[in-house]
């Protein structure tokens, strides 16, 4: 069965930081993947998606994601935190032919001064 | 377009009372699915549907019905609410063809208290 895992619940980061958010996922076939960043309160946004083709995938806000298949990963980087990331992000791999997605449990992210 | 709506934004339940969440799309999406949040598990899949009349249960469907008569609405019934079902319900919907285009659009979602 498809599953996703992001194995920090809660990350602190100093503003001006570097990010990385983990994800690693299980699906035995070619996974589509996707980041989603979600503010207190709000929906879920698109961040960035990979579905094949580059390894390297550029987001909105700044992020990027490197697919890695050898380490069934896909973490999320920002070489500067702003405060306005402080947010939830989750990670997710498409499956059943896309038909659904399969979610992460999620990551808080903390931003301090 | 407004995109993925979902109605209402807030509702608080007795346990046992029924209700019907709803979430329309203008996008002429194929693919529409509901699911819950929950802290610490993310979200989890309730039921999708693939298109008008078509639908399917996905992790968690016990307690909930959907139907699809068309393409625009996928409401989502509670049966007989219980406090369990206390959570977060979006819904989201995708287009078909071509694969690069599997974006999926969620709703801004409906908090959920049953008490």
């Amino acid at each position: 069965a498809q599953s996703v895992t992001q194995p920090d619940i809660h990350i602190t980061v100093s503003e001006g930081a570097s990010l990385e958010l983990r994800c690693n996922y299980s699906y035995g076939a070619t996974p589509y993947l996707f980041w989603y960043v979600q503010s207190p309160g709000q929906g879920l946004q698109l961040l960035l998606k990979y579905f094949s083709g580059d390894t390297l995938v550029q987001g909105i806000k700044g992020f990027e994601a490197e697919f890695k298949r050898s380490q069934s990963s896909f973490n999320l980087r920002k070489p500067s935190v702003h405060w306005s990331d402080a947010a939830e992000y989750f990670c997710a791999v498409g499956a059943l032919g896309f038909q659904k997605l399969v979610f992460g449990t999620g990551t808080r992210l903390l931003v301090s001064p | 377009n407004a995109g993925v709506t979902q109605t209402p934004k807030f509702q608080v339940l007795k346990t046992g009372q029924s209700m019907t969440l709803q979430c329309a799309q203008d996008m002429n999406h194929e693919y529409m699915s509901w699911y819950r949040q929950d802290p610490g598990m993310g979200l989890r899949l309730i039921h999708y549907s693939v298109g008008a009349g078509i639908t399917d249960q996905g992790e968690v469907p016990n307690g909930y019905n959907v139907s699809r008569s068309t393409t625009e609405d996928f409401p989502l019934r509670l049966l007989s609410a219980a406090p369990s079902q206390t959570s977060v319900y979006f819904c989201a919907s995708r287009g078909s063809g071509r694969v690069s285009s599997y974006e999926q659009y969620f709703g801004p979602g409906t908090r959920l208290t049953v008490t």
